[in-house]
């Protein structure tokens, strides 16, 4: 099955905005992409979903461009708290041409004071 | 809290052997998907039912199986247990029925630990 990657961590600064891109080259044609966050010993909590385009809600943003084949969630000012694993989830297309939902590697950030 | 339960939240078994993994959905959800996390293979789609009917497979093992029941509570079933199936095992409810990425409630999971 194609794999969806994201940058195994990221560090930053309390106050600054991260941006966390995750491709997915074979992403089924009507699905939504979704961003968790999860911390240690949690299960996963939705952040955000988009379909195209940008999406904006209270916590996050979300940068999709027009082919699909990449996303990026935009947390902006980060804070302490923030640090934890951020998933993207999509429904990618496989070899076989069937269709599965697929977690990315995982992004872990840490923010630092 | 997502309003998902799972039970039990931990479990240790000897290879060989078979266990049952449960989970509550939300209050009003259809959906129930199973994940498996493990540090090597990550978290990993395994099942969806949606209102009692399998919906979507993933990555399931032929010695896995699931079903949701009338109440919508939903049973994972890993038998003929091998070293390599512990993992982190959470479950998640959705009140959509479709097999996208919808938005999901992570229930706290259930650590299995095989011997």
């Amino acid at each position: 099955l194609a794999k969806t990657t994201q940058p195994i961590s990221m560090d930053s600064y309390e106050g600054q905005e991260v941006n966390i891109t995750c491709s997915h080259n074979n992403i089924a044609t009507n699905d939504y992409i979704t961003w968790y966050q999860q911390f240690p010993s949690q299960g996963p909590r939705f952040i955000i979903q988009g379909y195209k385009t940008k999406v904006t809600n209270e916590v996050a943003s979300l940068f999709i461009p027009a082919d699909r084949k990449s996303s990026t969630l935009s947390l902006p000012r980060v804070s302490l708290s923030d640090t934890a694993v951020y998933y993207c989830l999509v429904g990618v297309v496989g070899d076989t041409g069937r269709r599965a939902l697929t977690f990315g590697s995982g992004t872990r950030l840490q923010v630092q004071p | 809290d997502s309003g998902v339960t799972q039970t039990p939240k931990h479990l240790i078994t000897a290879t060989g052997q078979r266990v049952t993994l449960r989970c509550s959905p939300r209050s009003g959800d259809l959906s129930v998907y199973w994940y498996q996390q493990s540090l090597d293979q990550g978290l990993q789609f395994l099942i969806q039912y949606y209102n009692g009917e399998e919906r979507a497979k993933g990555n399931i093992l032929e010695r896995f199986s699931a079903q949701q029941f009338p109440d919508l509570h939903s049973e994972l079933n890993l038998s003929s247990l091998e070293l390599g199936d512990s993992a982190l095992y959470f479950c998640a409810s959705s009140p959509q029925g479709g097999q996208g990425a919808n938005e999901q409630f992570f229930g706290p999971g259930t650590r299995l630990t095989v011997l």
